[in-house]
C-alpha cells in the first residue's frame, strides 16, 4: 500500500495522558499536513511540514501540542496532559513539491486517520 | 480570518436527479479549490479539484468556479445511493510562514441520495 499511513487508527486515553500518532506519507511528497476533525465540523488546519521545516502552526495548536517531522519522512504528533477537548480525529495529509500541478499546494491526499477518545 | 462557507444540509436528492452543492469563500487571493467526499466515519477523499474560472467535468462530477463572485459549486449528475455522503469544500491560502500553503475547508454538506 503506497498511501499515507497513520497509526494507531484508535485510541483511548484517560485525561491527563500523553499521546502520540504516527504519519507515514507518500513517499515522493516533501509537503505533510496534520488536520484535526471534530464531529459536524469539516478539517481544521493544525501544522505543515515542508521536508523537515516546520513552516506553519495553527493557532488552534496549544503548547501542548508538538509535531516533529525528522529527516523529512514520518512525522509525529504529540499531545501531552490531554484533555476531553482534545478528542477528535486527527488527520495527516501528503502532498508533492510545488511546481508539480497546477496547485501551489499539490492535492493533499488524506490518511485514515487517528481517532482519539479521552475519557 | 480565512472562510469557507457551505451549506451543512441535509440536502436529500432522488436517485437519479442532479446534486448541487455550493460553497462561497473569503480569501480573494485563492487559486486552488477542490472537493472531497467523505464517508460517515472515513477520510475525505478527493474527487474534483479546480484552478481556473469556468467548468471542470469528470465523469458524472462537474466542477464550477467563479472568482469574481467568489464561488465554487459542485455538480453530480445521476446520483446514486453511493454518492451519499458529506462534500467538503476546500480552498488554498497562503499562509503567514514563507512559502506556506494551507488549505481551509468548509464543514462540509451532507447529500443523500434516496432511492
Amino acid at each position: 500500500d503506497t498511501g499515507v499511513s497513520q497509526n494507531p487508527r484508535h485510541k483511548i486515553t484517560k485525561r491527563g495522558q500523553n499521546v502520540t500518532f504516527r504519519c507515514d506519507p507518500i513517499s515522493e511528497h516533501n509537503r505533510l499536513y496534520w488536520y484535526r476533525q471534530t464531529l459536524g465540523q469539516g478539517p481544521e488546519f493544525l501544522t505543515y511540514f515542508q521536508n523537515e521545516a516546520q513552516l506553519e502552526k495553527s493557532r488552534l495548536l496549544s503548547d501542548r501540542f508538538s509535531a516533529e517531522r525528522p529527516k523529512g519522512s514520518f512525522s509525529t504528533l504529540e499531545i501531552q496532559r490531554t484533555e476531553q477537548g482534545d478528542s477528535a480525529m486527527y488527520l495527516c495529509a501528503s502532498s508533492l513539491p510545488p511546481g508539480q500541478g497546477f496547485s501551489p499546494t499539490g492535492e493533499l491526499f488524506f490518511g485514515e486517520g487517528s481517532r482519539l477518545t479521552v475519557l | 480570518q480565512k472562510e469557507v462557507e457551505q451549506n451543512s444540509g441535509p440536502l436529500s436528492v432522488p436517485e437519479g436527479a442532479i446534486a448541487s452543492l455550493n460553497c462561497t469563500y473569503s480569501d480573494r487571493g485563492s487559486q486552488s479549490f477542490f472537493w472531497y467526499r467523505q464517508y460517515s466515519g472515513k477520510s475525505p477523499e478527493l474527487i474534483m479539484s479546480i484552478y481556473s474560472n469556468g467548468d471542470k467535468e469528470d465523469g458524472r462530477f462537474t466542477a464550477q468556479l467563479n472568482k469574481a463572485s467568489q464561488y465554487v459549486s459542485l455538480l453530480i449528475r445521476d446520483s446514486q445511493p453511493s454518492d451519499s455522503a458529506t462534500y467538503l469544500c476546500a480552498v488554498t491560502s497562503v499562509g503567514s510562514g514563507a512559502g506556506s500553503y494551507q488549505l481551509t475547508f468548509g464543514k462540509g454538506t451532507k447529500l443523500s441520495v434516496i432511492p
